[in-house]
């Protein structure tokens, strides 16, 4: 059964320093793994997606994510932290054949404080 | 705006009372899900539905819920004899099943339910 572990509930940084949020999944099958983010009041925002091609995934507003099968992780980084990026962030995985379904199980989510 | 939308925004019933959700998904999208999001989780799949054909239901979907999709288009939840526990943030999103792998879910901003 596919499944998802957010490592860290809360991360606090800086403005302007690194941001880092830590994703571990277990999966069955070949899986797509997604970021999205939810800012407050507001849908959930797909920030990026990985489905088999390139390992380094880049996605929206500066987030990038590395696929490490190895490791089986899909951490999500950005080189500079800007207030706006202040929200909750969720690491997802769906797995089935894509005729299946597209059901995606999501982590429990990581909230990311940006500090003046 | 050709987003996703739900509505209402904003329930509040007293337990034992039955409530219905409405999510307009966006035109060309074939698939569409719901989701349900408790405080301080990240979202659970409940259903979807492939065109008008509801194809996958999850076992936290009990039989006081009910979900349909007559026309392929809009779509609609219903909770019969709410419980406190029903109390949550139901979410809905669409997407067009094309290349395997390419599936992207869009999310509306989710209806919260509140039960008392």
């Amino acid at each position: 059964a596919q499944s998802v572990t957010q490592l860290d509930s809360h991360v606090s940084v800086s403005e302007g320093t690194p941001v880092l949020l830590r994703c571990n999944y277990s999966s069955s099958y070949s899986p797509s793994l997604f970021w999205y983010v939810q800012h407050p009041n507001k849908g959930l925002q797909l920030l990026l997606k990985y489905t088999s091609a390139a390992t380094l995934v880049k996605g929206i507003n500066g987030f990038e994510a590395e696929f490490k099968k190895s490791e089986t992780s899909f951490h999500l980084t950005k080189p500079s932290a800007h207030m706006s990026d202040a929200a909750e962030y969720f690491c997802v995985v769906s797995d089935l054949p894509f005729e299946y379904g597209n059901k995606l199980v999501f982590g429990a989510g990581t909230i990311l404080r940006v500090k003046s | 705006d050709t987003g996703v939308s739900q509505n209402p925004r904003h329930k509040i019933t007293k337990r034992g009372q039955n409530v219905t959700f409405r999510c307009d998904p966006i035109s060309e999208h074939n698939r569409l899900y719901w989701y349900r999001q408790t405080l301080g989780q990240g979202p659970e799949f409940l259903t979807y539905f492939q065109n008008e054909a509801q194809l996958e239901k999850s076992r936290l979907l009990s039989d006081r819920f009910s979900a349909e999709r007559p026309k392929g288009s809009f779509s609609t939840l219903e909770i019969q004899r709410t419980e406190q526990g029903d109390s949550a943030m139901y979410l809905c999103a669409s997407s067009f099943s094309g290349l395997a792998g390419q599936e992207t879910q869009y999310f509306g901003p989710g209806t919260r339910l509140l039960v008392l």
